[in-house]
């Protein structure tokens, strides 16, 4: 089993939307979870980060966490063409692993 | 401010041949790392640097030698190149170890080819 798992995709949605985006991890000692946005050819950028349970909103986003199904999503509300990129879920316990990443795709 | 660069951005090797990517970082920041990524395997991490003068392992250190230079630079080694090293590798730091709410901010990334 790998320590983070995501699906693959392509996730495929309509602009003005919400992409759901989840992402299920092994070790039950992780203790912080981050979404990363990766557009093609380019390096990751943090979106958000979450430690606690429940949900934790910045603008369009919104991380939800649930340590006790081992499970992090991030939700993107009124997505737009711009938000079309990999989303990689990374978990850190003594380091941080990473998502291979769901890629998402914005329709216009 | 710069942030985090990585010299080359680009390079082919052969089988064999060694070479060292060099990572700069200009926020003080006193964590870096090094990651590799895969097609469908995502970002693995190499080796990490907790402090200056500080080095350790990842999940795939095997074939790769480092050194925490000062604490704006952090080298990668390939001591003997071998195909199933081609990839894309990501230097990023970090103001603390990668734990609790800290932020990794990544370079741009070197395309390395294995031949």
């Amino acid at each position: 089993q790998k320590e983070v798992e995501q699906n693959s995709g392509p996730l495929s949605v309509p602009e003005g939307a919400i992409a759901s985006l989840n992402c299920t991890y092994s070790d039950r000692g992780s203790q912080s979870f981050f979404w990363y946005r990766q557009y093609s050819g380019k390096s990751p950028e943090l979106i958000m980060f979450i430690y606690s349970n429940g949900d934790k909103e910045d603008g369009r986003f919104t991380a939800q966490l649930n340590k006790a199904s081992q499970y992090v999503s991030l939700l993107i509300r009124d997505s737009q063409p711009s938000d079309s990129a990999t989303y990689l879920c990374a978990v850190n316990l003594n380091d941080m692993r990473f998502g291979a990443g769901t890629r998402l795709t914005v329709k216009p | 401010n710069a942030g985090v660069t990585q010299t080359p951005k680009f390079q082919v090797l052969k089988t064999g041949q060694s070479m060292t990517l060099q990572c700069a970082q200009d926020m003080n920041h006193n964590s870096m790392y090094w990651y590799r990524q895969d097609p469908g395997m995502g970002l693995r991490l190499i080796y990490y640097s907790a402090s200056e003068g500080t080095t350790d392992k990842g999940e795939v250190p095997n074939g790769y030698n480092v050194s925490r230079l000062n604490k704006r630079e952090f080298s990668l080694r390939l001591e003997s190149a071998a195909p199933s090293q081609t990839s894309v590798y990501f230097c990023a730091s970090s103001e603390l170890l990668a734990g609790s709410t800290d932020t990794q901010y990544f370079g741009p990334g070197t395309r390395l080819t294995v031949l």
